[in-house]
C-alpha cells in the first residue's frame, strides 16, 4: 500500500463547478499535512496547510480527519486558472524532514 | 521573498559524464532535499540533509551522491550519468521548527536529459 494515495483523476470540470479531492495516508504518526499545486513543467507550490480544525482560504477548503487518516480539498467556483495537478503531502518527521508526496490529481477546468 | 534556486533549468549531458546539480536557499533552513519527478511515479526522494555535512539516503539513492559543505547549499552529483537518469530534478528546503506546519519550499527544477 502506498503511503499517500489520491484520487487517480484526471478531473475535467466546467468553470464554476465545485470539485473535491480526496487523499488517504497510512502513517498514523504523520504530523503535518499540506496541499500543493503543481503547474505543468513547474515546481510544486504550497496551496495550503491543513489543520485539524479544517481551514478555508477563499474558494479553497481543506479538511483533516486524523481518525480516518483522510484529507480533503474542496474547490468552489472553479476558474480556468485552477487547472493544475494537486499534490497531497504529509510529514511524519519530528523535525520536518519526512515529507511524503501523493501521486497527484490532475484538474482541468474547461470553459 | 523566500527562495530556493537551482543552478540550471535545462541540462543536456552525455552518458558517463559526471553531473553536478546545485541548489541554494536563502531561508537559513536546516533541511534540504533532492527529489526526482517522473511521469506516473510522482516525486521520489533521492537524498536529504538535516545539517551541514550530514546526509541521509532517500528512496532511490543509487547512482547519486550529495554534498552539503555550507548550510545554504546542497549539491546533487551524478557520478556517471545514464539515460535512465533523464528526469526532472527538484531541490527543496524546510525548517525544523517544532509545533508548526513547516512546509517545503521548492526550487524551479532542473530538467536533465542524458543522451
Amino acid at each position: 500500500r502506498k503511503e499517500v494515495e489520491q484520487d487517480p483523476g484526471p478531473f475535467n470540470v466546467p468553470e464554476g463547478a465545485t470539485v473535491a479531492f480526496n487523499c488517504t495516508y497510512s502513517n498514523s504518526a504523520s504530523q503535518s499535512f499540506f496541499w500543493y499545486r503543481q503547474d505543468c513543467r513547474k515546481e510544486p507550490k504550497l496551496l495550503m496547510s491543513v489543520y485539524s480544525s479544517g481551514n478555508e482560504d477563499g474558494r479553497f477548503t481543506a479538511q483533516l480527519n486524523r481518525a480516518s487518516q483522510y484529507i480533503s480539498l474542496l474547490i468552489r467556483d472553479s476558474k480556468l486558472s485552477d487547472s493544475a495537478t494537486y499534490l497531497c503531502v504529509v510529514n511524519a518527521g519530528n523535525y520536518g524532514q519526512n515529507f511524503v508526496f501523493g501521486p497527484g490529481t490532475r484538474l482541468s477546468v474547461l470553459p | 521573498d523566500v527562495k530556493v534556486t537551482q543552478s540550471s533549468r535545462y541540462l543536456v549531458k552525455r552518458t558517463g559524464e559526471k553531473v553536478f546539480l546545485e541548489c541554494v536557499q536563502d531561508m537559513d533552513h536546516e533541511n534540504m532535499f533532492w527529489y526526482r519527478q517522473d511521469p506516473g511515479l510522482g516525486l521520489r526522494l533521492i537524498y536529504f540533509s538535516y545539517d551541514v555535512k550530514m546526509k541521509e539516503k532517500g528512496d532511490i539513492p543509487e547512482g547519486y551522491s550529495v554534498s552539503r559543505e555550507k548550510k545554504e547549499r546542497f549539491s546533487l552529483i551524478l557520478e556517471s550519468a545514464s539515460t535512465n537518469q533523464t528526469s526532472m530534478y527538484l531541490c527543496a528546503s524546510s525548517s525544523i521548527l517544532a509545533n508548526t506546519n513547516t512546509e517545503a519550499f521548492f526550487g524551479q527544477g532542473t530538467r536533465l536529459t542524458v543522451v
